[in-house]
């Protein structure tokens, strides 16, 4: 059964920087076409893609908010760190991260998420 | 604005059929996949490729897509698949991934 699960702060005060975990079981980030990736939702708002970490260690951003973001993973521990600097009170939002499989080029899901951790930023 | 384009609600009756779709220029090379997401909770794959559902998603739910457009089919709409549904494709560069602004499917 694979699982995710995002830890981090639920508050964090504007120009800070946030470090969110996503810890995962089931699968193994060093298998062909397994990646992770985070994806955000503000209050009442739509699905954003921030960025994903691959196999081979090649990351991807959002380009909006590429200067902020930073992807890592540790393999050995089954764990993908993303890190966002300079936050501001429009970064409220639930953060989920999600296995993303690449079946082919043309073929990608997102299959299964975690539960998402809400994050406030504010003074 | 996103690279995706769904319409923001529709409404469908019970036991009806809805059709949910998502317009973008990436949907010519590459497929959608479909999320479920229901209040308070995280969203769930329904559709991927080329019509696949996932393990215990309803066979009611079908994917199909032409041009620069994919849909999602709900066929015999259940009280339970009241939702907000997202699509979620590559973006035009081919590096990027993009979500659809949502459809709320509200089932009368």
């Amino acid at each position: 059964q694979v699982t995710l699960r995002e830890s981090g702060p639920a508050l964090v005060k504007p120009t800070q920087t946030l470090t969110l975990t996503c810890t995962f079981s089931g699968f193994s980030l060093s298998t062909s076409g397994m990646c992770v990736s985070w994806i955000r939702q503000p209050p009442g708002k739509a699905l954003e893609w921030l960025a994903l970490i691959d196999w081979d260690d090649d990351k991807f951003y959002n380009t909006s908010l590429k200067t902020r973001l930073t992807i890592s993973k540790d393999t050995s521990e089954n764990r993908v760190v993303l890190t966002m600097t300079n936050v501001d009170p429009v970064d409220t939002a639930t953060y989920y991260c999600a296995r993303l499989y690449i079946a082919t080029a043309d073929v990608t899901w997102f299959d299964p998420w975690g539960q998402g951790t809400l994050v406030t930023v504010s003074s | 604005s996103s690279e995706l384009t769904q319409d923001p609600a529709v409404s469908v009756g019970l036991g009806q059929t809805v059709r949910i779709t998502c317009q973008g220029d990436s949907l010519r090379n590459y497929y959608a996949s479909w999320y479920q997401q229901k209040p308070g909770q995280a969203p769930v794959l329904v559709i991927y490729g080329n019509n696949h559902r996932p393990s215990g998603i309803p066979d009611r739910f079908s994917g199909s897509s032409s041009g620069n457009t994919a849909s999602l089919t709900i066929t015999g709409t259940q009280a339970e698949d009241e939702a907000d549904y997202y699509c979620k494709s590559r973006g035009s560069s081919g590096n990027h991934l993009v979500f659809g602004g949502g459809t709320k499917v509200t089932v009368l």
